[in-house]
């Protein structure tokens, strides 16, 4: 199916374990979002990406890494997990940076 | 820092009466403003969305108003139906870094009261 697409949409996990996060979309849009979202905080950047390997920091990066080796492909990666990283997890692209952001379904982040 | 707030996180309304969700944002050099709606268990969605060289934008049922003196955005919702429940953000898009960035407000939750 056309659109964004993320996986897996609940996942559980222990502290310290290593967890990715996929995003995939098929517009071929350049621009490419992580967001959390948290009670009382609303949407927070973790990552974004302009194009294809170009990356870059957003409000919340730290204990994140992220990768852009395909326009479409968007993994977002917790390398140690911590249980202040319970959250759900939105991905988004955008065409250019002035436009609306398309959101994917979420994943449900669990840190046991 | 750059904030963008809403003046009441929750909005009960009576089916067919018309719904107003208000934001106020501080960064007067923001140009560009987005209302997204958000259902339950899933990802925000698209609304509508206003640009700073305009007042005043119509869609479909909804119709978003930017004053740029005060720096606050409204959405009214004409009609308001049981489909309407939902938490709403607004947006606005503040350039930092290499890129524009999208900040969001913590959301108000419209309750449509059949």
């Amino acid at each position: 199916d056309a659109g964004i697409t993320q996986s897996p949409r609940y996942k559980i996990t222990e502290t310290g374990r290593q967890v990715t996060l996929m995003c995939h979309q098929t517009w071929s849009h350049s621009y490419m979002f992580w967001y959390r979202q948290d009670l009382g905080h609303g949407l927070r950047l973790i990552y974004y990406s302009a194009a294809a390997d170009i990356t870059d920091k957003g409000e919340v990066p730290d204990g994140y890494v992220v990768s852009r080796s395909k326009t479409e492909n968007f993994p977002l990666t917790l390398e140690s997990a911590t249980r202040s990283q319970t959250s759900v997890y939105f991905c988004a692209s955008s065409m250019t940076q002035n436009n609306e952001q398309f959101f994917g379904p979420g994943t449900r982040l669990t840190v046991l | 820092g750059e904030s963008v707030g809403l003046h009441l996180p929750t909005l009960s309304v009576q089916e067919g009466d018309n719904s107003i969700i208000n934001c106020a944002y501080s960064n007067s050099a923001s140009d560009y403003f987005i209302w997204y709606k958000q259902e339950s268990g899933k990802g925000p969605q698209f609304i509508i969305d206003i640009r700073s060289n305009m007042d005043k934008r119509q869609g479909q049922r909804v119709t978003v108003l930017l004053n740029k003196t005060v720096k606050h955005l409204s959405l009214q919702i004409a009609a308001t139906q049981p489909g309407d429940s939902a938490v709403y953000f607004c947006a606005e898009s503040v350039h930092g870094g290499a890129t524009n960035k999208l900040i969001f407000g913590t959301g108000t939750l419209l309750a449509v009261q059949p």
